[in-house]
């Protein structure tokens, strides 16, 4: 099945900054990549996210980048915020007619010092 | 138009008893996803149901079950409780389609077993 490592395990970044957050993933077939934010004690929450034809998105401050060949997709967060302070999770999945498996990563607890 | 919502919001339990949490989905969604989030992980998939039928399933014992109703709604019911089952367990609803599309998690049932 499904494979998908994140790193880094913790970031931490002065406000201003810009975050990374990158994901491995290991099935060909996933084409479907979201990304959450989970808010201590909240339930997680959809940022954004990119299909497979695409290779990278733009919202605001946060983009995502996504890498069919390497199996890799990254998250960017430009001029971070101290409310971007939150444990970050990716997933894959991949369309089908028998439905979707969501596969998360294990995340990544990004702080952003004031 | 209401989001997911969960019941109950917490719940304690004895190894060896059984529970069933329910969810009910975003209006105008059809598919109901169950997963495990245990403490500083990932959310793990559990199943997913559709058309009141379990169409995929995670890697999770039989001693976990679930059931769809006409209205969408869904519960999750875990029989014979051990103490590795204390984790927050999340219901996120869809709109099925061919194509993976997003997920929308609810609040989560705290479950905590002794």
């Amino acid at each position: 099945g499904e494979n998908v490592e994140q790193h880094p395990s913790t970031l931490s970044v002065q406000e201003g900054d810009s975050a990374v957050i990158k994901c491995t993933y290991s099935d060909s077939a996933s084409n479907y990549f979201p990304w959450y934010k989970q808010e201590l004690g909240k339930r997680p929450q959809l940022i954004i996210d990119i299909r497979s034809n695409v290779g990278e998105k733009k919202d605001q401050r946060i983009a995502v980048t996504l890498n069919k060949t390497a199996k890799h997709f990254s998250l960017h967060i430009t001029e971070t915020q101290p409310e971007d302070s939150a444990v970050y999770f990716c997933a894959t999945t991949s369309d089908g007619y028998y439905g979707q498996n969501f596969v998360f990563g294990p995340g990544t607890r990004l702080s952003v010092l004031p | 138009d209401a989001g997911v919502t969960q019941s109950p919001t917490h719940l304690i339990k004895t190894r060896g008893q059984q529970v069933t949490l329910r969810c009910s989905p975003k209006s105008g969604h059809d598919t109901v996803s169950w997963y495990q989030q245990a403490l500083g992980q990932g959310p793990q998939f559990i199943f997913q149901y559709y058309e009141e039928e379990e169409r995929q399933r995670g890697n999770f014992p039989d001693r976990f079950s679930g059931h769809q109703f006409p209205n969408y709604s869904s519960e999750l019911n875990v029989n014979a409780l051990l103490l590795g089952d204390s984790a927050l367990y999340l219901c996120a609803s869809s709109l099925d389609r061919l194509a993976a599309d997003e997920q929308y998690f609810g609040p989560g049932t705290r479950l905590t077993v002794t």
